[in-house]
C-alpha cells in the first residue's frame, strides 16, 4: 500500500503569511494526488485534484504542486477562515489513502 | 442540487452487521466511481472503499477487507455499505463521497456515525 507523509502535522502562521504544507508517497504516483480542507464539524472539501488543478470554486490563493513523491500545497496569504486540517489523498492505485493531516492555526 | 445523503448508522455490538446507504441526487450517479471514507473521533480521514461507475473493480482498504463489502444499484442513484464482523476500532463517522475528475472526491454527504460497542 502507499503511504503518504504530511509535514508538518501542526502549522501556526498569521494572516498575510505564505504557507506550504508538503506530502510525500512512499512510491511515485505520478500527479494522482489531491488535497482537501476539514473545518471542525464538516465534511472535507476538494481544494485541488491531479496535483495541481483548482477546484472550481477554490480561491486562487491555493496551489498545489509536485509530481513523483513529492507534492506541495501552498497559500499564498492566509486568511482567517483559513483554519483549518488540511490532508492529502493519492488516487494512484487501490487502497487510496490519505496523509494523516496537518492542522493549520491562525495566530 | 447536486446532494449525498448517509443513512444507517448507529450503536452496534461487536460482532455484529449493519449496512449503510447513501442517496444521491442532481448528478448523473451511473457515470462516476464512488467511495466510503470514515473518521473516528478526534482522528484523520480513512479511505475505506470504492466502486466504479459500472460496478466492475471494488476496492477496500486492509482493515476492512473480506468484513465490508460495496455495492450499488444504479437504478436506484444508491450506494451500499455491509458491514460485518464489527469491531471496536470501526467506530467512525462514516462519509459517502463522489469520485470527480482524476477520481479526487468532489460531493461529499454529511456522514453517518457507527459506534461498535456492547
Amino acid at each position: 500500500d502507499i503511504q503518504l507523509t504530511q509535514s508538518p502535522s501542526f502549522l501556526s502562521a498569521s494572516v498575510g503569511d505564505r504557507v506550504t504544507i508538503t506530502c510525500r508517497a512512499s512510491q511515485g504516483i505520478s500527479s494522482y494526488l489531491a488535497w482537501y480542507q476539514q473545518k471542525p464539524g464538516k465534511a472535507p472539501k476538494l481544494l485541488i485534484y491531479a496535483a495541481s488543478t483548482l477546484q472550481s470554486g477554490v480561491p486562487s490563493r491555493f496551489s498545489g504542486s509536485g509530481s513523483g513523491t513529492e507534492f506541495t500545497l501552498t497559500i499564498s496569504s492566509l486568511q482567517p477562515e483559513d483554519s483549518a486540517t488540511f490532508y492529502c489523498q493519492q488516487l494512484n492505485s487501490y487502497p487510496y489513502t490519505f496523509g494523516q493531516g496537518t492542522k493549520l492555526e491562525i495566530k | 442540487e447536486v446532494q449525498l445523503v448517509e443513512s444507517g448508522g448507529g450503536l452496534v455490538q461487536p460482532g455484529r452487521s449493519l449496512r449503510l446507504s447513501c442517496a444521491a441526487s442532481g448528478f448523473m450517479f451511473h457515470d462516476y466511481a464512488m467511495h466510503w471514507v470514515r473518521q473516528a473521533p478526534g482522528k484523520g480521514l480513512e479511505w475505506v472503499s470504492g466502486i466504479t461507475w459500472k460496478s466492475g473493480i471494488t476496492g477496500y482498504a486492509d482493515s476492512v477487507k473480506g468484513r465490508f463489502t460495496i455495492s450499488r444499484d444504479n437504478a436506484k442513484n444508491s450506494l451500499y455499505l455491509q458491514m460485518t464482523s464489527l469491531r471496536a476500532e470501526d467506530t467512525a463517522l462514516y462519509y459517502c463521497a463522489k469520485g470527480g475528475l482524476a477520481d479526487a472526491f468532489d460531493i461529499w454527504g454529511l456522514g453517518t456515525m457507527v459506534t461498535v460497542s456492547s
